[in-house]
């Protein structure tokens, strides 16, 4: 079974700096996505960023990106410029598609603060 | 275009009772999944039904069951609630074969008093 794990149950940033948010994944497939979600107090996941495992680029999306290491089976993700809406719960996920459906395992999230 | 709709946000049971929680997808979304979420446990699967047809289920009691509708709204029931079973429901739906992430709904927040 995939199991996904974050090390970091929290972590504080000064507004304007970065901050890595750590991940790594247990998983024997070699065709997965991976994904980072932020949740807010408002309690809606929003997607944050996602990476397909047969591309090794890295992905970005604005102020968001990630080190994405198959072989570690790592997936990082750098905040840069922290801003104070960045503050939130942030869950790394993993998936993988199948004929059998699909589902997203869940690492058990990081909250990061953002102090002004 | 509208996001997934999830009905009620909030909800009061008793023990012993069940609950029916619904989601509405994003058009075109066919896939519909569910998770729960809790402090404990954190987020855990439920089910994933496409195309009116329940395609993956996780670990949990068969007092959790769920349908999608032809329109792809789906519904979870729970019966019998236990404390336990206090938490925030998530939906979440998508396009299966694309890689696209999930879009979720805001949830519902069960309390079983």
């Amino acid at each position: 079974a995939q199991t996904v794990t974050q090390s970091q149950p929290e972590m504080s940033v000064q507004e304007a700096e970065t901050v890595t948010l750590s991940c790594t994944y247990d998983t024997s497939e070699s065709d997965y996505y991976l994904f980072w979600y932020k949740q807010p107090p408002s309690r809606q996941m929003i997607l944050v960023i996602r990476q397909e495992a047969y591309k090794q680029q890295n992905a970005t999306e604005n102020r968001f990106s990630v080190n994405f290491q198959k072989a570690a089976k790592s997936f990082s993700l750098k905040i840069s410029d922290s801003q104070l809406g960045d503050a939130a719960m942030y869950f790394c996920a993993y998936r993988r598609e199948g004929a059998a459906g699909n589902k997203l395992t869940f690492g058990g999230g990081t909250r990061v603060l953002v102090k002004p | 275009k509208a996001g997934v709709t999830q009905t009620p946000r909030y909800l009061i049971k008793t023990r012993g009772q069940q609950v029916t929680l619904s989601c509405s997808p994003i058009s075109g979304h066919r896939s519909v999944s569910w998770y729960q979420q809790t402090p404990g446990q954190g987020l855990q699967f439920l089910f994933e039904y496409f195309s009116e047809t329940q395609r993956n289920k996780g670990n949990f009691p068969g007092r959790f069951s769920g349908r999608q509708f032809s329109n792809s709204r789906s519904e979870m029931n729970v019966s019998t609630l236990e404390l336990g079973d206090s938490a925030l429901y998530l939906c979440a739906s998508s396009i299966p074969g694309t890689g696209d992430g999930y879009t979720f709904g805001s949830g519902t927040r069960l309390t079983v008093v």
